[in-house]
């Protein structure tokens, strides 16, 4: 079965950091490309970050570019994402997703269940 | 880039409602849609040229033309009340962008 299991969120002051780890099963990170997603309380889906199949192409929302970075460890078949500089507009539900391409079309799937993060003093 | 959807749209037990969203990517790309439920993840129902994934009833089906996707739900049920969302990869960077949800009230 495909599953993906986030981890690692929790209460973090601004300006602090926090990694947000994404385990998947079911299928190798390494040869897929692998997405993070928010969702702020009571708001709707936000794309943060995207990873492709080679590891080292990876892009940011404009938000977030410079403060986070996604990456992988493909012996722990495992997506990361390191936040850094964190703002109180950072709080959300944090999903990652497995994307999947071909056709000219996109999508995401399956996702994880979310991990909270919440920035707050 | 951004995707427009309607905040919100009711529709009765049994009846069809059609979702919309618009946007300059879906000249370029085609849209799929993401349903989330209350307090849960967001599920894929459709992705490219209506395409449903295992699992999803073909009670939805989805199509597009010109700068506008739509999802259509035909028979609506009552676990069909969720939060629908459209996404696509934006049109000249590597970024994808997602539409603000429209919550479907299943009445």
């Amino acid at each position: 079965e495909v599953q993906l299991v986030e981890s690692g969120g929790g209460l973090v002051q601004p300006g602090g950091s926090l990694r947000l780890s994404c385990a998947a099963s079911g299928f190798t990170v390494s040869n897929n490309y692998m997405t993070w997603v928010r969702q702020a309380p009571g708001k709707g889906l936000q794309w943060v970050s995207v990873i492709y199949g080679d590891g080292s192409t990876t892009y940011y929302a404009d938000s977030v570019k410079g403060r986070f970075t996604i990456s992988r460890d493909n012996s722990n078949n495992t997506l990361y994402l390191h936040m850094n500089s964190l703002r109180v507009e950072d709080t959300a539900v944090y999903y990652c997703a497995r994307g999947h391409w071909g056709r000219g079309w996109y999508w995401f799937d399956p996702w994880g269940q979310g991990t909270l993060v919440t920035v707050s003093s | 880039s951004e995707l427009t959807q309607d905040p919100a749209v009711s529709v009765a037990l049994g009846q069809t409602v059609r979702i919309t969203c618009q946007g300059d990517s879906l000249r370029t790309f085609y849209a799929s849609w993401y349903q989330q439920k209350s307090g849960q993840a967001p599920v894929l129902v459709i992705y490219g040229e209506d395409q449903r994934p295992s699992g999803i009833p073909d009670r939805f089906s989805g199509s597009s033309s010109g700068n506008t996707a739509s999802l259509t739900i035909t028979g609506v049920r009552a676990e069909d009340e969720a939060d629908y969302y459209c996404n696509s990869r934006d049109s000249g960077v590597n970024h994808y962008v997602f539409g603000g949800g429209t919550k479907v009230t299943v009445l």
